[in-house]
């Protein structure tokens, strides 16, 4: 029984089109993130969300927009998507804000062509 | 800016032996310090931590030292698996959790 899953694993779209990530825990956690891991393999937060309420959004552009329609979800949208848009996505959770040990998905390959 | 850097990209390890994967960080706010450990098409998944108030953690084959005054951090697996092999990954937190770009540790049966 997955703990926290996304859909889709792969995805393949063209620039400028809309695109969303769902994610999903059943771990009972309050907090949900997003990272985003780039071609150099950096892993780096975008969205912390605490109790469906958005706590951190680290300088994304706002084409980015995670929303969290209740505790156990939190789906990323991303419009005009660009090359650079190019990377996996990992959702996390975490028991609490502030949590330090996050329970990761298994990821979401994004390629914009 | 990176703030926590691993700086081997990768390691090779003979099954049996020691491996130490090294990690340095700059932010002396940070207060708790995380391994991850990643395999292939997964998500990374939770080795072991230590919190800024200890030098040491130990869990089974995995050690975790921290040295805060050189801001430097090591995670020492002995006997090293070849089921060891895998990205690993260091992260801090203030919060936020801030990642290394990972090192890959080969163990060689």
């Amino acid at each position: 029984d997955t703990a926290v899953s996304q859909t889709p694993k792969y995805l393949v779209t063209q620039m400028g089109n809309d695109k969303s990530i769902k994610c999903e825990q059943n771990l009972g956690h309050d907090t949900m993130y997003w990272y985003k891991q780039d071609s150099k393999k950096f892993l780096k937060i975008m969205f912390s969300y605490n109790n469906k309420e958005l706590i951190i959004n680290e300088t994304v552009p706002n084409r980015f927009s995670p929303k969290s329609p209740d505790k156990a979800h939190l789906n990323l949208h991303i419009n005009s998507l660009e090359l650079g848009d190019s990377a996996v996505y990992f959702c996390a959770s975490s028991p609490s804000l502030g949590g330090t040990e996050q329970f990761f998905g298994p990821g979401t390959r994004l390629t914009v062509l | 800016d990176q703030q926590v850097k691993q700086n081997s990209p990768s390691l090779s390890v003979q099954e049996g032996r020691i491996s130490i994967l090294n990690c340095d960080y700059t932010n002396s706010m940070f207060d708790y310090f995380l391994w991850y450990k990643k395999y292939p098409a997964e998500g990374p998944t939770f080795l072991i931590s230590i919190s800024s108030i200890k030098d040491k953690n130990e869990d089974g084959r995995f050690t975790v030292f921290l040295n805060k005054s050189a801001k430097h951090l090591s995670l020492h697996i002995v006997p090293s698996q070849p089921g060891d092999s895998a990205v690993y990954f260091c992260a801090a937190t203030g919060p936020p959790l801030v990642f290394g770009k990972g090192t890959r540790l080969s163990v060689i049966a």
